[in-house]
């Protein structure tokens, strides 16, 4: 079935690195723009950015630019986020998305992972 | 950024109740705007996608509507597994924004 899975909750020290997997199984994977979204704990969901699988072409929120980074590899159907300089603020479940349609103009999520937890705590 | 103001933030309702969620644009985004359904501890469920057309699987008794900055989810009887909360989302430009959220709880 059409489905994303996300690796495992990590624990970060303030100012470490984290990089999360994001695996399609069940749809082409480079049809779609995978989308990142995070949520605090007790906050709303934020949207991060994108990564087109077909090109890697990426759009990031200003607020995350340069400090996220998004990657994919078509081979392994998977998508990637690193986030650097990691900070208390950024302890939250991050998920990836797919639009509910192909290429990078829908911004309409109908297929969700299961999410990440990354807790930053010194 | 465009910013998305959902109300109430929480609402109290029984089964069998029609209820109904209001979402404002801080600019006009068109039919722009999705609604999902999360529960505690899951991923969000997209419910309503372009203001009004309904996701695949979801059922009937959810309805939204709106265009320009003022949007409505409408679910028409309350049933015991609606008790979530929602979030409104624009998706007519990045970077894509999402409201607060309203927490739809059992009265």
């Amino acid at each position: 079935q059409v489905q994303l899975v996300q690796s495992g909750a990590d624990v970060k020290k303030p100012g470490a690195s984290v990089k999360l997997s994001c695996q399609a199984s069940g749809f082409t994977f480079s049809d779609f723009a995978i989308q990142w979204v995070r949520q605090a704990p007790g906050q709303p969901l934020e949207w991060m950015g994108w990564i087109n699988a077909v090109n890697g072409d990426t759009k990031y929120s200003q607020k995350f630019q340069g400090r996220v980074t998004l990657t994919r590899d078509t081979s392994a159907s998977t998508a990637y986020m690193e986030v650097t300089g990691l900070r208390s603020e950024d302890t939250a479940v991050y998920y990836c998305a797919r639009p509910r349609m192909r290429g990078i103009w829908f911004g309409d999520f109908s297929v969700w992972g299961q999410g990440t937890l990354v807790t930053v705590s010194s | 950024d465009i910013q998305m103001t959902q109300s109430p933030s929480s609402l109290s309702a029984s089964v069998g109740d029609r209820v109904t969620i209001t979402c404002r644009a801080s600019q006009r985004i068109s039919s722009y705007l999705n609604w999902y359904q999360q529960k505690p501890g899951k991923a969000p469920e997209l419910v309503i996608y372009a203001a009004s057309s309904l996701q695949s699987g979801v059922p009937s008794r959810f309805s939204g509507s709106g265009s320009g900055t003022d949007f409505t989810l409408t679910i028409s009887s309350l049933q015991p597994e609606d008790f979530a909360t929602y979030y409104c989302q624009q998706s007519y430009t990045t970077p894509y924004t999402f409201g607060q959220g309203t927490k739809l709880e059992i009265k």
